[in-house]
């Protein structure tokens, strides 16, 4: 079966601080596909990026970066000196190649931003 | 591209009655997404429909089903609603599995 842990439940930073999320996924195929999605107090889940497993290139865009390590089975998201429209519900999800309609989603960590 | 748009926003319904919701994937996307979200059992997947089939299915009460129109939008239907079915149910779309999911902003049920 798979599973994403997301152990970090809530986190709060001053702006302009680095953060960094945590997610950690269980899978036995080889084929697969990570996300992280945003959800703002709005509810709608805002995308920000995919990885797929045969590719660890780690990326970084903006205040964002993502660092993606098969051997641990993670994929950690950081934002750099963070602020105050940051402050949101960081999802972690995983799907399988032959089961890509299924986004399996870790349990979120709700990200606090003070000025 | 607009993107996807789910109606209604918010509904308020009676245990027992049955509720239809209904989902408007991007222009050119070809498979639908429904979740639920509550916060006790976090983002749940429901099923899927590519091409008007039911491609995956959540473990999810025969009580929630839905269906794929031939232009992509799609329903979800829950019948004999109980207090446990309030959350905040949200629809994706992507052009093909496994691509990207973009959501809806969502409907938010509340059973009384």
């Amino acid at each position: 079966a798979q599973k994403v842990t997301q152990a970090q439940t809530e986190i709060s930073v001053v702006e302009k601080e680095d953060v960094t999320l945590d997610c950690v996924y269980e899978t036995r195929d080889t084929t697969y596909y990570l996300f992280w999605y945003k959800q703002p107090p709005s509810g709608e889940l805002v995308f920000l990026i995919r990885r797929n497993s045969f590719d660890e290139q780690n990326e970084i865009s903006g205040r964002y970066s993502w660092n993606f390590q098969k051997s641990t089975s993670s994929f950690n998201f950081t934002i750099t000196a963070s602020q105050v429209v940051d402050s949101a519900v960081y999802f972690c999800a995983l799907t399988l190649y032959n089961q890509g309609g299924k986004l399996i989603f870790g349990q979120g960590t709700e990200l606090s931003v003070k000025p | 591209k607009a993107g996807v748009t789910q109606t209604p926003r918010y509904l308020i319904k009676t245990r027992g009655q049955q509720v239809t919701l209904s989902c408007s994937p991007i222009s050119g996307h070809r498979s639908v997404s429904w979740y639920q979200q509550t916060p006790g059992q976090g983002l749940q997947f429901l099923f899927e429909y590519f091409s008007e089939t039911q491609r995956n299915k959540g473990n999810f009460p025969g009580r929630f089903s839905g269906r794929q129109f031939s232009n992509s939008r799609s329903e979800m239907n829950v019948s004999t609603l109980e207090l446990g079915d309030s959350a905040l149910y949200l629809c994706a779309s992507s052009q093909i599995s496994p691509e990207t999911q973009y959501f809806g902003p969502g409907t938010r049920l509340l059973v009384l």
